[in-house]
């Protein structure tokens, strides 16, 4: 299985200001063939489904702020949120969908400074 | 719009099956999706459980590939997880989950339902 390790835990961040979460594969999730990292990102806010934010590693998903990017290839991720907001509070987590069976990152939870 | 509501109880007793229902509306089972189930202990992270396609093709987490069966019922636009032998670590908030084949991501989600396993 391809494990998928995410940092920090938990981070708190200011109003305003820059959050950075990190995720990192076992395995590269790289596809040669069409050149896509096979890596998304999900939005839990508490007592919801998660909510899919990124795909592709850094194409954001019909509706999300720009505010949300995306970046990083091969094994190595970083979800960056550009100015935090009140509503950016939720556990973030990473997912390969390179292989089955498809996995995610332990979560990320983000909250306010 | 697209639209997943699981249905199924909430309590199942030790060594029983775990039964539920995803009813889904807005898209069709038949189009070009599988049609999947993750699991989310309480305060904990998220499994994939498994999923299906219309023609019958499926794919399992190995540790619950021997427990677990996905189904879909074209006739109803539903698809369905069966989890057999459930002990009380098969507690756990269960996701209906859309994935199309043209992005591979889980981009559509039930709300959830809480199954508790217990005597």
């Amino acid at each position: 299985d391809i494990v998928m390790t995410q940092s920090p835990d938990s981070l708190a961040v200011s109003l305003g200001e820059r959050a950075t979460v990190n995720c990192r594969s076992s395995q590269s999730v790289l596809k040669r063939s069409n050149n896509r990292n096979y890596l998304a990102w999900y939005q839990q806010k508490a007592g919801q489904p998660p909510k899919l934010i990124l795909y592709w590693a850094s194409t954001r998903e019909s509706g999300v702020p720009d505010r949300f990017s995306g970046s990083g290839s091969g094994t190595d991720f970083t979800l960056t949120i550009s100015s935090l907001q009140a509503e950016d509070v939720a556990v973030y987590y990473c997912q390969q969908y390179y292989t089955t069976p498809y996995t995610f990152g332990q979560g990320t939870k983000l909250e306010i400074k | 719009q697209v639209q997943l509501q699981e249905s199924g109880p909430g309590l199942v007793k030790p060594s029983g099956t775990l039964s539920l229902t995803c009813a889904v509306s807005g898209a069709s089972i038949t189009s070009r999706t599988w049609w999947t189930w993750v699991r989310q202990p309480p305060g904990k992270g998220l499994e994939w459980i498994g999923e299906t396609y219309h023609d019958g093709d499926t794919n399992y987490n190995p540790p619950l590939a021997s427990r677990a069966t996905v189904s879909a019922d074209k006739s109803k636009n539903q698809f369905f997880l069966n989890l057999n032998s459930v002990t009380a670590a098969d507690t756990a908030v269960y996701y209906c989950v859309r994935k199309p084949t043209v992005t591979d991501t889980f981009d559509y989600w039930s709300p959830g339902t809480l199954v508790t396993v217990s005597s």
